[in-house]
């Protein structure tokens, strides 16, 4: 059974910091891994898919990287802004079309 | 121009009655999702339909019932409701193909009372 680890569950941050959210899962037997930022009371809104023959994705300030080998995928955020606050979910596919979700990193942005 | 779209945003009601989310995606996908996100905010996949047909079902009470009528559209029917069913409830959609991305509903909130 496919279990997904999103480290640290909370992150609080000055403006302008890059940092790094962390997400690792157990079945390296994946088709690929998206990131997922979601806003209080809000949707989820897809940021970055890695497929599993990749090793990073990058949009604008975004960088996400995955080791499959060591079921492991990092997000990169660069120059953080009071706008990036937001819970950030890592999820993993399987097979049967199934997404795995950890049970995310809340990042706040301090101005 | 919204790409997957649910009916209602949040819907309130009692113990023990019937009620049903709409979920309709204008993508083009063909297979399409519902999770149900938990009060610890803990996403969980319930359902997966591929051209109309279920793929998925994950252990859910047979009180929750998807129905497709078309590719466009997968509606969510729960009968009896309990208080454990309170959540917030996202319909998702990807193109056919394992590796293909998701793309997720705003959700609907349900608190039943």
């Amino acid at each position: 059974k496919q279990e997904v680890t999103q480290i640290p569950a909370a992150l609080s941050v000055p403006e302008g910091e890059n940092l790094v959210l962390n997400c690792s899962f157990t079945d390296s037997a994946i088709y690929n891994l998206q990131w997922f930022r979601q806003d209080p009371g809000k949707g989820l809104t897809s940021l970055l898919l890695i497929q599993s023959s990749q090793r990073e994705q990058t949009s604008g300030r975004l960088n996400a990287s995955l080791d499959k080998s060591s079921g492991r995928s990092t997000l990169y955020i660069a120059a953080s802004q009071p706008g990036d606050s937001a819970t950030y979910l890592c999820a993993v596919k399987g097979s049967n079309y199934k997404l795995t979700f950890g049970k995310g990193t809340l990042l706040t942005v301090n101005p | 121009d919204t790409a997957v779209s649910q009916t209602p945003k949040y819907l309130v009601t009692q113990m023990g009655n019937d009620k049903s989310i709409k979920c309709e995606q204008n993508l083009g996908h063909d297979t399409m999702y519902w999770y149900k996100q938990d009060s610890k905010k803990f996403l969980k996949i319930m359902f997966s339909y591929n051209n109309k047909e279920l793929i998925i079902n994950e252990t859910v009470p047979n009180r929750f019932s998807p129905k497709s009528p078309d590719k466009a559209h997968l509606n969510l029917h729960i009968n009896s409701l309990e208080l454990g069913d309170s959540a917030v409830y996202f319909c998702a959609s990807s193109q056919d193909g394992r590796a293909n991305e998701q793309f997720f509903g705003p959700g609907t909130r349900l608190t039943v009372l």
